[in-house]
């Protein structure tokens, strides 16, 4: 019930391209939703999250759609650019509590 | 503001060693998380500390202690060290509802 599923695992796409990476949880108890960018050798970098009483949050080119009902979220990146390549990790909290990390999807982004 | 820094950025140990990882947390944070992410991983939470209290705890054995000081900086101690816990090490800070923000990592490498 902790867990958060993550896909696809990796994904390839052209720059310009819309990237999407969907999340699924099961605990309903989650009130915050974050997503982390990492590169290589780096720690995850807070990207863009999001709360469950609004069902989207645009910052830039990155969007996160949540629905409730589905617990189901996921990450849209518009207009990918290659230094967009990196692992994405979508994550799920409740209160304080510690972090749940979905598995990661690399992300390839091709000129 | 310096953001959460960790140190050392590397560290090689010999099997059955004890390391000492360190942590500053961002400034104005006052809980700090550890993390240990396998290649190719999801970080899986080690440890919370709040107010020099270890507040939960993930899955993790006896060998892997911590502690934080007043100034909310905290140290990471794994005791008998083991090839299998080669990793790199996150020490992620917050604030009550923010969001964790992850230092750049310790990359333990135990031979």
């Amino acid at each position: 019930q902790q867990q958060v599923k993550q896909s696809p695992q990796s994904l390839i796409v052209q720059k310009g391209g819309i990237s999407i990476i969907n999340c699924a949880y099961e605990n309903t108890a989650f009130d915050y939703f974050p997503w982390y960018q990492q590169f290589p050798g780096k720690g995850p970098a807070l990207l863009i999250a999001i709360r469950p009483d609004v069902s989207e949050k645009k910052e830039g080119r990155f969007t996160i759609s949540f629905n409730k009902s589905a617990k189901q979220f996921s990450l849209h990146i518009m207009d990918s650019q290659p230094g967009d390549s990196a692992t994405y990790f979508c994550a799920a909290i409740y209160n304080t509590d510690k972090l749940i990390f979905g598995t990661g999807t690399r992300l390839q982004v091709f000129p | 503001d310096a953001g959460v820094t960790q140190s050392p950025t590397h560290l090689i140990k010999t099997r059955g060693q004890q390391v000492t990882l360190r942590c500053s947390p961002k400034s104005g944070h006052d809980t700090v998380s550890w993390y240990q992410q396998a290649l190719g991983q999801g970080p899986q939470f080690i440890f919370q500390y709040y107010e020099e209290e270890e507040r939960q705890r993930g899955n993790f054995p006896d060998r892997f202690s911590g502690h934080q000081f007043p100034n909310y900086s905290s140290e990471l101690n794994v005791n008998a060290l083991l090839l299998g816990d080669s990793a790199l090490y996150l020490c992620a800070s917050s604030l009550m509802e923010q969001g964790a923000f992850f230092g750049q990592g310790t990359r333990l490498t135990v031979v």
